[in-house]
């Protein structure tokens, strides 16, 4: 199975910085998809951006965007100016393209504090 | 559209009780899923499926059951319940899989206690 690595538990930024979040994956595969899902106190998933493997263009929007290195196996989220509303536990996610069920594969997520 | 709803929102149990969570979704999609949250942790997949009638297991599925009757139903049956079993549960749903994002739609939650 593929695995997805979210090597920080816990960021902090401050209001109307910029923040950067990790995430790397393992998998053999080459057609493949990621996300960002966000998921504030009210413990609601939320889709932030999304990304084919394929497109070597890297998603963004509005204040969110990704730094997609395939080579590298890396998908990190990069949030600009940061509001107190971006407060919230982000969750990097895989899923392959095979016709396999549509299984998500998440990390353990990072717990993102905004600094007013 | 209402999207993924999940009933009851909280539930205490005692040890050796069982129940049901419910989950439902208007969107027509064909795959559902049933995951839980422990506290600090990510998501595991407990069950999903592709269609009415179709489940498959996932990472943690002893302790519960699934089934499909409908398009738009999936419940988790808890049987015996266990103190390892108090964590948040989350309902999917999403329209396909293969090419396309086909993205899941999650449901607010069911934040499970077992003591």
């Amino acid at each position: 199975a593929q695995t997805v690595t979210q090597s920080q538990p816990e960021m902090s930024v401050q209001e109307a910085e910029t923040v950067t979040l990790s995430c790397t994956y393992d998998t053999s595969e080459s057609d493949y998809y990621l996300f960002w899902y966000k998921q504030p106190p009210s413990r609601q998933m939320i889709l932030v951006i999304r990304q084919e493997a394929y497109k070597q263009q890297n998603a963004t929007e509005n204040r969110f965007s990704v730094n997609f290195q395939k080579a590298a196996k890396s998908f990190s989220l990069k949030i600009s100016d940061s509001q107190l509303g971006d407060a919230a536990m982000y969750f990097c996610a895989y899923r392959s393209a095979r016709n396999t069920g549509n299984q998500f594969y998440f990390g353990t997520g990072t717990s993102l504090t905004v600094i007013p | 559209n209402a999207g993924v709803t999940q009933t009851p929102k909280f539930r205490i149990l005692k040890i050796g009780q069982s129940m049901t969570l419910q989950c439902t979704q208007d969107m027509n999609h064909n795959y559902m899923y049933w995951y839980r949250q422990d506290p600090g942790m990510g998501l595991k997949l407990i069950y999903y499926s592709v269609g009415a009638g179709i489940t498959d297991k996932g990472e943690v599925p002893n302790g519960y059951n699934v089934s499909r009757s409908t398009t738009e139903d999936f419940p988790l049956r808890l049987e015996l319940a266990a103190p390892s079993q108090t964590s948040v549960y989350f309902c999917a749903s999403s329209y396909s899989s293969g090419r396309g994002y086909n993205e899941q739609f999650f449901g607010p939650g069911t934040r499970l206690t077992v003591l």
